[in-house]
């Protein structure tokens, strides 16, 4: 089973420059999230989605988009990336329910010089 | 607004010594759910266990014991006999059960090494 999948693993930016981190899930869960993962900071959410066409911001929304054309794929876009945008990225997903826990893909470590 | 705060940022312990990691919560809501995930060197988030706030029985599974205690609203995790293989940062979340809530708000983490 493939789970929640991201791409790429790696990635190293120059300032200003704009990036896609893809994020895909086979399990057919509604609810997709993006979190960033800093040093002493724990996971703080980015954006999240409830369903194809519904996304709203989490926690530390700026300098980011996000979109859900469709329940398997969630990217998340760094417009003009900032060197406070390096970090470790997840994408999450969940079924629908409040007692649903979270499946995490592998991360997505950025970098911006 | 919820808050989940992790006060040991950093244990170390000797293989073989039990070790417990201490989480306290904050929430208005009377029903949650509160999570523990592991997140070992190689960087994944794994999922541990789930506990809802009207289940206050204590949770064992093999080593790892969890203490859910809505008293003093606090879910601590306590890890028996510690391995090397425990070596990992935890973290503790919380998730309320309001309509359409999916958000985790997650504590800092506590890094914890265990040294053979």
């Amino acid at each position: 089973n493939a789970g929640v999948t991201q791409t790429p693993k790696f990635q190293v930016l120059k300032t200003g420059q704009s990036m896609t981190l893809q994020c895909a899930q086979d399990m057919n869960h509604e609810y997709m999230s993006w979190y960033r993962q800093d040093p002493g900071m724990g996971l703080r959410l980015i954006h999240y989605s409830v369903g194809a066409g519904i996304t709203d911001q989490g926690e530390v929304p700026n300098g980011y988009n996000v979109s859900r054309s469709t329940t398997e794929d969630f990217p998340l876009r760094l417009l003009s990336a900032a060197p406070s945008q390096t970090s470790v990225y997840f994408c999450a997903s969940s079924y629908p329910g409040s007692p649903a826990e979270l499946f995490f893909g592998e991360g997505s470590r950025l970098t911006v010089l | 607004a919820q808050k989940v705060t992790q006060a040991q940022t950093e244990i170390s312990v000797v293989e073989k010594e039990d070790v417990t990691l201490d989480c306290v919560y904050e929430t208005r809501d009377t029903t949650y759910y509160l999570f523990w995930y592991k997140q070992p060197p190689s960087g994944e988030l794994v999922f541990l266990i789930r506990r809802n706030s009207f289940d206050e029985q204590n949770e064992i599974s093999g080593r790892y014991s969890w203490n859910f205690q809505k008293s003093t609203s606090s879910f601590n995790f306590t890890i028996t006999a510690s391995q090397v293989v425990d070596s990992a940062v935890y973290f503790c979340a919380l998730k309320d059960s309001g309509a359409g809530s999916y958000q985790l708000t997650f504590g800092k983490g506590t890094k914890l090494s265990v040294i053979p």
